[in-house]
């Protein structure tokens, strides 16, 4: 099945510009959505289709996708945005049709 | 409010059984696939299984098939996952989740019930 790849974390200081990627193949061509899950709680639809926000999400959430690249950018990092992301593509053909990424943990010094 | 309540989690020894259920409410039940997402302590989302809106199409990854089974009943809003044979590496919190208008991504998602299978 497909293989997607997020680093397992990266940090960011309150009010900078956090860049979270996931790789796989030709993922450009694909619906790729993230999720955010913070300690103790479900995931959380943020991202889908690349770069659509679900209602209440807030603005300083997008994404976008080229090649073997999907990135979720997270502007002017909140304390509160601290949790981990997952990317997930959907495979139709697949026996496996829903994939996620290892997930990224996002730490907000 | 749209949610999904999940529900039958506990400890059970190695190859004992078990059954999930998904209550859902709050949206048109027979219209969307359901599916099953695992989390094991301290590691990531790894997708269980899931089934259409009418329970056609049922899927499951590789590492269940044969031993967990996906179902609902629609006129409960209920969709199980009956999981026998289990093993210590199935330890892990298990959540339902709704797919979205067009299946590829998972919109709603349920709080999880803890499934510990343990000796």
């Amino acid at each position: 099945s497909f293989v997607l790849t997020q680093p397992p974390s990266v940090s960011v200081a309150p009010g900078q510009t956090a860049t979270l990627t996931c790789g796989g193949n030709n993922i450009g061509s694909r619906s790729v959505h993230w999720y955010q899950q913070k300690p103790g709680q479900a995931p959380v639809l943020v991202i889908y289709y690349g770069s659509d926000r679900p209602s209440g999400i807030p603005e300083r959430f997008s994404g976008s996708k080229s090649g073997n690249t999907a990135t979720l950018t997270i502007s002017r990092v909140e304390a509160g945005d601290e949790a981990d992301f997952y990317c997930q593509v959907w495979d139709p053909t697949s026996d496996h049709p829903w994939v996620f990424g290892g997930g990224t943990k996002l730490t907000v010094l | 409010e749209v949610q999904l309540v999940e529900s039958g989690g506990g400890l059970v020894q190695p190859g004992g059984s078990l059954r999930l259920s998904c209550a859902a409410s709050g949206f048109t039940f027979a219209s969307y696939g359901i599916n099953w997402v695992r989390q094991a302590p301290g590691k990531g989302l790894e997708w269980v299984s899931g089934i259409g809106g009418r329970g056609d199409s049922p899927k499951s990854a590789d590492f269940v098939k044969g031993r967990f089974t996906i179902s609902r009943d629609n006129s409960k809003n209920t969709v199980y996952l009956q999981m026998t044979s289990l093993r210590a590496e199935d330890t892990a919190i298990y959540y339902c989740a709704k797919e979205g208008k067009y299946s590829s991504l998972f919109d709603i998602w349920g709080q999880g019930t803890m499934v510990t299978v343990s000796s």
